[in-house]
């Protein structure tokens, strides 16, 4: 069974560009997660998908950051326009609807120049 | 306060040695704990999930100590391939709390 699919691997745009990042979870997998982590620190969740229903959002920036669950399978994550500061490895993660433990995908790391 | 808090090491061990490493967290009605392990430049996968009654998976084992607050992880007869920053995992809800991790280095 393939895990969660992140693609692209890497991306490096310049500030001021929009980005775009896709996840593909696990099949059956109710939950997904949009998650950024930084340099020595822990995943930071940005958004939470049940189905093709944003649950929690509190934590993405909605200014210039946006998600789309479309059909409650994939997922896309865009930012635009990004800043240096969104240099980071942007994660996605999906789980069944109960909680035991969470699936990653290998992650996108973004690069802001 | 951060609501997970983990000594970001790192930790140098001798290979075969026992280390231990806690997780406290602040939130009291928390429900589910989680062990996952990094390695650098990877993604973070499940090392193992934390019982109220304690749990062990070979070498390692991992405890919940809730009046206190903290859970803990526990490798025995350590390797090598044990070097990796681990991450404790506080599940409130779904509200998905995450520690900045323990970076562990086996040395030989």
């Amino acid at each position: 069974e393939a895990g969660v699919v992140q693609s692209p691997r890497y991306k490096i745009i310049e500030k001021k560009q929009p980005v775009a990042f896709w996840c593909n979870p696990i099949s059956g997998h109710n939950t997904l997660y949009w998650y950024r982590q930084n340099l020595g620190q822990g995943p930071e969740l940005l958004i939470r998908y049940e189905n093709e229903e944003a649950v929690d959002d509190s934590q993405l920036p909605k200014d210039r950051f946006s998600a789309e669950r479309l059909k409650g399978v994939d997922s896309t994550l865009k930012i635009q326009p990004a800043e240096l500061g969104d240099s980071a490895v942007y994660l996605c993660a999906s789980s069944l609807r109960d909680p035991g433990g969470y699936t990653f995908g290998s992650g996108t790391r973004l690069t802001v120049v | 306060r951060k609501e997970v808090e983990q000594d970001p090491g790192p930790f140098n061990v001798p290979e075969g040695a026992t280390v231990a490493f806690n997780c406290t967290y602040s939130n009291s009605a928390s429900q589910s704990f989680f062990w996952y392990r990094q390695d650098c430049r990877k993604e973070p996968k499940l090392l193992m999930s934390v019982y109220s009654s304690g749990n062990e998976d070979g070498r390692f084992t991992a405890q919940l100590n809730r009046a206190s607050q903290y859970i803990s992880l526990l490798i025995r007869d350590s390797k090598l391939s044990d070097s990796a920053t681990y991450l404790c995992v506080v599940d409130s809800n779904y509200q998905l709390i995450w520690g900045a991790g323990t970076k562990l280095i086996i040395k030989p």
